[in-house]
């Protein structure tokens, strides 16, 4: 168990609609990542945040957001689905944002029909 | 930006066999991951190097930073080592949090 929680485990919806997806990070963790997993595209990086502040921006959609609250938690939300959105959603994090250890959590898989 | 190519894209290997797994990468970085994706699909930390060896249990991990190579070795290899391992480095290099993966190396070790 790394210390970060992702829900939903699964999550099933259909094109069009928006889900939102959320990450507890570890205890003293002050950095999240998003990263999806599809199978064509592999691991990609989406986006950042360090202490409520967006750090660095990836491959992430126009259609899809996230921040990072004050309690550190953070959502991912997607929105107007396509079925390429298919895919698992991983949060990270880590202690400084640099170069550290991330602790991924269980991810989320999003299944658009 | 950076380009991570590991090797060999599949892998099987018998039971007690040890195991290599390059990563070769484009842009000079301070730290390198190596990663491991259970078949359930979660992702476990194994190492996050910047210079020589760091080794955990059966694993080890090199890193060449002039070479802009690593390797990741499994002595006395095990079927619960079948996995999908990967490598990953900062993006634009240097110490950058955020990462970009290689394919990933996929493992199957027989009994």
């Amino acid at each position: 168990d790394s210390g970060v929680t992702q829900t939903p485990k699964h999550l099933i919806t259909a094109t069009g609609q928006r889900v939102t997806l959320r990450c507890s990070p570890r205890s003293g963790d002050l950095s999240v990542y998003w990263y999806q997993q599809s199978l064509d595209q592999g691991l990609q990086f989406l986006i950042q945040y360090y202490n409520g502040e967006e750090r660095a921006k990836g491959n992430i959609l126009e259609r899809f957001s996230a921040q990072q609250f004050p309690d550190l938690h953070s959502e991912l939300n997607l929105s107007s689905l396509e079925l390429g959105d298919s895919a698992l959603y991983f949060c990270a994090s880590s202690v400084t944002g640099g170069a550290d250890t991330q602790y991924f959590g269980p991810g989320t898989r999003l299944t658009v029909l | 930006k950076n380009e991570v190519e590991q090797s060999p894209q599949n892998l099987t290997a018998q039971e007690g066999e040890f195991i290599t797994i390059n990563c070769s990468y484009s842009v000079g970085i301070s730290a390198l991951h190596w990663l491991q994706q259970h078949p359930g699909g979660g992702i476990v930390s194994l190492f996050m190097l910047s210079s020589g060896k760091k080794k955990h249990g059966r694993l080890i991990a090199t890193i060449n930073i002039q070479e802009k190579h690593s390797s990741l070795h499994i002595t006395a290899s095990h079927p619960r080592d079948s996995a999908v391992y990967i490598c990953a480095a900062p993006n634009y290099g240097g110490s950058q949090g955020n990462l970009i993966f290689g394919k990933g190396t996929k493992l199957s070790v027989k009994p």
